[in-house]
């Protein structure tokens, strides 16, 4: 079964807040990782593929833990603008790539 | 930047009509997927198409639903005698030649109601 399971928060954090956000994943054959964020009512978009070695994008930091099935997301100095949906995504194998996303962790960064 | 399209933005049908949802996937890209997402749920994969078959359905995806690339450039999901609870929105997706393994550019979505 693939399955891909995420707090839903809401997380609610003041502004230049450090947030994290975890994900887990059911199959330990599984190819690609994504985070993904979604505004309320919007289409899912792209915020990082998440690497073995881990990865960075500005104060965005993605770690993938494959022993243990494990995604995170790091947010450093939130912004109000990060406020949105996070998605943890998954590509359990092929290139045909149907994606099998997490529900989401909720982000309301406050003033 | 080029991106996905789709319409219509919004679409509102009596129970058992049928629908036809649209796309247009970015020019270059090769594989198109179509995924939905019920109020207050996850996205779902409905179906993935390549080299104008469909690779991959979910359980989802049964015989009332069909997807085509009539003339290369649309991509559509049709819902022949649709239900209250396939209302949702409906998100379009493509990707470039090296398929899944690259992200997945998606369309601002149809939201479909079924009255």
């Amino acid at each position: 079964r693939k399955e891909v399971e995420q707090d839903p928060g809401p997380f609610n954090v003041p502004e230049g807040a450090t947030v994290a956000f975890n994900c887990t994943y059911s199959n330990s054959a599984s190819q690609s990782f994504f985070w993904y964020r979604q505004d309320c009512r919007k289409e899912p978009k792209l915020l990082m593929s998440v690497y073995s070695s881990g990865n960075e994008d500005g104060r965005f930091t993605a770690q993938l833990n494959r022993a243990s099935q494990y995604i995170s997301l790091l947010i450093r100095d939130s912004k109000l603008s990060d406020s949105a949906t996070y998605l943890c995504v998954v590509n359990f194998g092929g290139s045909q790539g149907n994606l099998i996303f997490g529900k989401g962790t909720k982000l309301s960064v406050k003033p | 930047e080029p991106e996905v399209t789709q319409t219509p933005s919004h679409q509102v049908t009596q129970m058992g009509q049928e629908v036809i949802l649209r796309c247009v996937p970015i020019s270059n890209h090769l594989y198109f997927y179509w995924y939905r997402q019920i109020l207050g749920q996850k996205v779902e994969f409905l179906v993935s198409f390549y080299n104008n078959e469909i690779s991959e359905k979910s359980e989802i995806f049964d015989d009332q639903f069909s997807v085509e690339r009539p003339d290369g450039s649309n991509f559509t999901l049709k819902i022949r005698s649709t239900k209250l609870e396939d209302s949702a929105m409906y998100f379009c997706a493509s990707t470039p030649p090296g398929g899944g393994y690259n992200e997945q550019f998606f369309g601002p979505g149809t939201r479909l109601t079924v009255l």
